[in-house]
């Protein structure tokens, strides 16, 4: 199946600092690519939604100033964790779908995930 | 609001026995459900998916069921096999939406040699 990677799968800072995290799909273009935040145990909640060449969407109660989201290219996309804090410790995870328009297979296709620890 | 949900936290299953995980959704216009696996420190992985169109998807152990008057659907897993051992969430989407999808807060799946 396609492959989408993150980069890198764990990062610790110090609280203030900002954090890059990217993602990548290797063989197939991504005109959109999906934000996700899990806490422990809890589930995958929707962050933003990244469209190439234009802003993010981002979903309600997400600040985008905190979340800056860039997809730059039909293959990469990045989210800076801006001033990080120690609430923003997470596991962030995206998704990229190789379809435009309809989606009518439903398959998205998931990262590694990033590890964020705040200290 | 959880529009998505997956009631029981966690499933403990016999290694041939069958495993069936349930998941409930609220918004009518979703009309595209999916589930997937995911082992700590992993992203999730596609399992298998059902329109709204059909009421059921068959595929090798894994079948989905939809009941769309009941908003419910269904993931059964048969023979459960111990590799099968993860965390299943369940996701609604609206086609044409370009891949947006609500998850579950998934269940612990856990089968015993």
């Amino acid at each position: 199946g396609a492959v989408v990677s993150q980069h890198p799968s764990r990062v610790i800072c110090k609280s203030g600092t900002s954090v890059k995290i990217e993602c990548r799909s290797l063989d197939f273009q991504a005109t959109t690519m999906f934000w996700y935040r899990q806490f422990p145990k809890q589930s995958l909640m929707l962050m933003a939604t990244s469209n190439e060449g234009s802003k993010a969407t981002y979903e309600q109660g997400v600040e985008k100033d905190k979340f800056l989201i860039n997809h730059a290219s039909l293959t990469l996309s990045t989210l800076t964790v801006t001033s990080a804090h120690p609430e923003d410790s997470s596991f962030y995870i995206c998704s990229a779908t190789p379809l435009r328009g309809l989606f009518n297979t439903g398959e998205l296709f998931f990262g590694e995930g990033s590890r964020l620890t705040v200290l | 609001d959880q529009q998505v949900k997956q009631n029981s936290p966690s499933l403990s299953v016999q290694e041939g026995r069958i495993s069936i995980l349930n998941c409930d959704y609220t918004n009518s216009m979703f009309d595209y459900f999916l589930w997937y696996k995911k082992y700590p420190a992993e992203g999730p992985t596609f399992l298998i998916s059902i329109s709204s169109i059909k009421d059921k998807n068959e595929d090798g152990r894994f079948t989905v069921f939809l009941n769309k008057s009941a908003k419910h659907l269904s993931l059964h897993i048969v023979p459960s096999q111990p590799g099968d051992s993860a965390v299943y969430f369940c996701a609604a989407g609206v086609s044409g939406n370009t891949g947006k999808l609500i998850f579950g807060q998934g269940t612990t799946l856990q089968v015993k040699p």
